[in-house]
């Protein structure tokens, strides 16, 4: 089974560019949540999302960044007009739904690091 | 609202010696406790949890924890450090309702030889 996959690891983008993380979330997890981690920091909340549906979005700055978890395929993140703060280790975890399983166990993937130059 | 502490962003102990990490709660409902280890360029494995029951648990890597509701304490320990241990923690809590984890700003352990 294989665990919660995001793409790319790596990415950089220049000031101004548009940034794209994937994450797909392990097989039958249907919640998928985003965190955030800056340099020397503990990971932040951004947004929770069922398939085609925007649960929590507390954590998310008002401008720029946007997230969607359709019915087919993978969640995404997406940044908007990357500035050098955006900078950071953004991870994604999934859990089961209630019906299926333990809603309250996440499990993470491998992160995708995103430097703005 | 619930949110986590962790006293000392760094720690050191030998090889061999007692590893404990500490992290405090706060929540306003009972609350899920985690600990994950996560080791350089990757991401969160969990060593732990704690929802209900007994408050001792034991998870991977011979890591162990006790939930203590009257000092709202999660502190983790291992009785002999290894140097394979050395790595970044983070103590988490969620409420029950398996919605968004509250981190602690990490502890990153390091194993003297």
């Amino acid at each position: 089974n294989a665990g919660v996959m995001q793409n790319p690891r790596h990415l950089v983008r220049r000031r101004g560019q548009e940034a794209r993380l994937r994450c797909s979330p392990m097989k039958g997890h249907s919640h998928v949540y985003w965190y955030r981690q800056l340099p020397e920091e503990g990971l932040k909340f951004m947004v929770y999302l069922q398939k085609e549906n925007i649960i929590d979005e507390s954590g998310m700055p008002k401008e720029r960044f946007s997230a969607e978890f359709p019915k087919e395929g993978p969640s995404i993140l997406r940044i908007q007009q990357v500035v050098r703060g955006d900078s950071a280790a953004y991870f994604c975890a999934s859990s089961p739904s209630a019906s299926t399983g333990r809603p309250y166990e996440q499990y993470f993937g491998p992160g995708t690091r995103l430097t703005v130059t | 609202a619930q949110s986590v502490t962790q006293l000392g962003s760094h720690v050191s102990v030998s090889e061999g010696a007692l590893v404990l990490l500490r992290c405090n709660y706060s929540s306003s409902v009972p609350p899920y406790l985690f600990w994950y280890v996560q080791y350089p360029n990757q991401g969160l494995q969990l060593l732990l949890k704690y929802t209900t029951g007994a408050t001792l648990v034991k998870g991977i890597n011979g890591f162990e924890a006790e939930f203590k509701k009257s000092e709202t304490s999660f502190h983790l320990t291992k009785p002999s450090a290894h140097m394979s241990d050395a790595a970044e923690y983070f103590c988490a809590v969620s409420a029950n309702t398996g919605n968004q984890f509250y981190f602690g700003t990490g502890t990153s352990l390091t194993v003297i030889p």
